[in-house]
């Protein structure tokens, strides 16, 4: 089966500790995003990358961190830093060949809460 | 930075009704999309529209372009319970997309 995956799907962690959460595609995709999302809300751009071992901070990248050192997998970590980290994340990818006008593919997100 | 509205933020509808979602921008897009999101699911992608003016169907929905490329709507036909959800309108910037707030659809049985 092609495409993304996330895990886990619900995540639950105490106030203070970092977490990271996993997000792998087998599309060949060059470029990946992350996505926040809060209840009622629309998505907000965190970190996104065009190629591997290359990032950039979205809109709202204060209190997470990302690594991309395979094309395939695009982990990003919820530090202590983040003042209120409960959200529903979602990572996506998309071919980046065309920049503005390619289709992005959604895996099925995280839903983390923190205690 | 570049901002979306998307109006209205919720809509309930009898079934067999009609409905329309809304994307505006203060400036000139050159492209945009629509994804559905299923409740608790993620975002699939429906279309992109890029020519002014561009008018796409698929079954039911209906997707729409402005002339001047600073809006687009979707439009449903006679909504059925599989089309409850929220419909987000995303342009693209530099690589990047910015979503729009989302129109939330519950359409009543």
């Amino acid at each position: 089966d092609g495409g993304i995956t996330q895990s886990p799907k619900y995540l639950f962690r105490k106030e203070g500790q970092n977490v990271t959460l996993s997000c792998e595609q087998n599309l060949n995709h060059d470029a990946m995003y992350w996505y926040r999302q809060d209840p009622g809300q629309g998505l907000r751009l965190i970190y996104y990358s065009q190629i591997v071992n290359d990032f950039q901070k979205g809109d709202i990248a204060e209190g997470y961190s990302v690594s991309r050192e395979k094309k395939e997998s695009f982990p990003l970590t919820v530090t202590s830093a983040q003042k209120n980290p409960t959200a529903f994340y979602l990572c996506a990818s998309s071919m980046g060949t065309s920049g503005s006008t390619d289709t992005q593919y959604f895996g099925p997100g995280t839903r983390l809460t923190v205690l | 930075g570049q901002q979306v509205m998307q109006i209205p933020q919720y809509q309930h509808v009898q079934e067999g009704e009609d409905f329309t979602t809304y994307c505006n921008s203060s400036t000139t897009l050159s492209n945009i999309q629509w994804y559905k999101q299923r409740p608790g699911g993620h975002p699939v992608f429906l279309i992109q529209l890029v020519k002014s003016g561009e008018v796409k169907k698929q079954k039911r929905l209906t997707f729409q372009f402005g002339e001047a490329k600073k809006n687009s709507s979707l439009h449903i036909t006679a909504t059925q319970t599989t089309d409850v959800g929220t419909y987000f309108c995303a342009v693209s910037g530099t690589y990047k997309y910015i979503f729009g707030t989302g129109t939330r659809l519950k359409v009543l049985a």
